[in-house]
């Protein structure tokens, strides 16, 4: 299994500015992923970051809105840039490993921005 | 169309009951494979179960089943015995294609708010 520490685990900020969130797993994993959950709603994908190349977005989010890295096989941040309080959401970071078809999850970071 | 259809946004059972949370899901490839998580209100998400569209048995795993009949499409979660620990959301995901890479991003459905009561 892998174990993925998220931080921070909640923000407050104010409208206009960026908050990198950093997803650290403790082994090293192939893809991983950023979901957002919107107060009272499911889990929807931003991207899925891939080491050594550009980060793959869905349909609906921009990189210049997220921008992603992914520097080694086990680490990756998310930015939310230039916040509204339409991003008062929770973000969760995921991977999967090799041998394991479950996703594992990072305890998520609950952001409001004000 | 959807892709995981959870229909039940909110259940209320009592303390000791079996429940069922009902998923049906929609793909067109053969290699998939479903999954049940579990939040509870700290936000974090705790995999459950896990079944894949080749096998041949329903998964089992403690107080957790997955009810999982093909030809409809649907993947149900009983919960046995139900605990007051067991409440929180509950979402039915899915990953197509399957594989033991781990590779492949999830599809959620909604998910269903389990409360149990006293």
């Amino acid at each position: 299994s892998a174990v993925i520490s998220q931080k921070p685990s909640r923000d407050i900020c104010q409208r206009g500015t960026s908050l990198t969130i950093q997803c650290q797993v403790d082994s090293q994993v192939t893809m991983m992923f950023w979901y957002r959950q919107q107060p009272g709603q499911s889990l929807t994908l931003i991207a899925t970051a891939n080491q050594g190349s550009e980060a793959t977005y869905e349909s609906g989010f921009v990189i210049d809105k997220f921008p992603i890295s992914r520097p080694n096989l086990t680490f990756s941040t998310l930015t939310v840039s230039n916040m509204s309080p339409e991003d008062s959401s929770i973000y969760l970071c995921s991977a999967g490993t090799l041998g394991h078809t479950e996703a594992f999850f990072g305890q998520g970071t609950r952001l409001t921005v004000v | 169309a959807q892709k995981i259809t959870q229909t039940q946004p909110g259940m209320f059972v009592q303390e000791k009951e079996a429940v069922t949370l009902d998923c049906t899901y929609d793909t067109s490839d053969p290699s998939y494979g479903l999954f049940w998580y579990k939040q509870p209100s700290s936000g974090e998400m705790i995999f459950l179960i896990y079944q894949g569209s080749y096998d041949q048995q329903n998964a089992t795993e403690g107080r957790y089943s997955l009810n999982f009949q093909k030809a409809r499409k649907s993947a149900n979660l009983v919960i046995s015995a139900s605990q007051l620990g067991d409440s929180a959301m509950y979402f039915c995901a899915m990953r197509e294609p399957i594989s033991n890479f781990g590779n492949e991003k999830l599809t959620f459905g909604t998910g269903t708010r389990l409360t149990i009561i006293p």
